[in-house]
């Protein structure tokens, strides 16, 4: 069975600090990770996604994830935090059964002036 | 580019209620899906459609059915509303392949008093 697990459900940051977003996934094939951002009373929006072309992956406003399969992670990662990266993250995981993507419970993010 | 729309933005219930969730996409996919979303949860699927014609139970299905008209709309209607089943709906949709990302809308806001 599929699950995503984000550990830390509200994470708290300066600005200009390293945001550092955890989610650890657990699949019996292959997997396929997606990070997505969700601001107040919008719909998600998809940051980054992996597909085994690549480890390390970039995405837009400077966020980036690392697939490490030895520790079942796909942290999202971001040197330096903006004010406006303030919002909740979720990251995902999907396989060949391309219909069901698991979502993670989500990671609010505050970033402090 | 409108993408994937819901309509409406905010509903309120009484119980026993019914009603129906629109959502129109305009990108030409083929899969489209309802989830739901409440606070520590993440994103739980309803229902979804790989195709025109077709539907699927996902992980919350009791309580709700699915219509999907032609391919660029999914509705979802609750035929009587009960108090679990304020939240926050969403729908997405996404192209055929195992690494295609889902794309969502704003999200409709139902509360069932």
């Amino acid at each position: 069975a599929q699950s995503v697990t984000q550990l830390g459900s509200h994470v708290s940051v300066s600005e200009g600090a390293l945001v550092l977003l955890r989610c650890n996934y657990s699949s019996s094939v292959p997997p396929y990770l997606f990070w997505y951002v969700q601001y107040p009373n919008q719909g998600l929006q998809l940051l980054l996604k992996y597909t085994s072309a690549a480890t390390l992956v970039k995405g837009i406003n400077g966020f980036e994830a690392e697939f490490k399969k030895s520790e079942t992670s796909f942290h999202l990662t971001k040197p330096s935090a903006h004010m406006s990266d303030a919002a909740e993250y979720f990251c995902a995981v999907t396989s060949y059964n391309f219909n069901k993507f698991y979502f993670g419970s989500g990671t609010k993010l505050n970033v402090k002036p | 580019n409108a993408g994937v729309t819901q309509t409406p933005k905010f509903q309120v219930l009484k119980t026993g209620q019914s009603m129906t969730l629109q959502c129109a996409q305009d990108m030409n996919h083929n899969s489209m899906y309802w989830y739901r979303q409440d606070p520590g949860m993440g994103l739980r699927l309803i229902y979804y459609s790989a195709s025109e014609g077709t539907t699927d139970k996902g992980e919350v299905p009791n309580g709700y059915n699915v219509s999907r008209l032609n391919k660029r709309e999914f509705s979802l209607r609750l035929e009587s509303a009960a108090p679990s089943q304020t939240s926050v709906y969403f729908c997405a949709s996404s192209q055929d392949g195992y690494n295609q990302p889902q794309h969502f809308g704003d999200g409709t806001r139902l509360s069932i008093l």
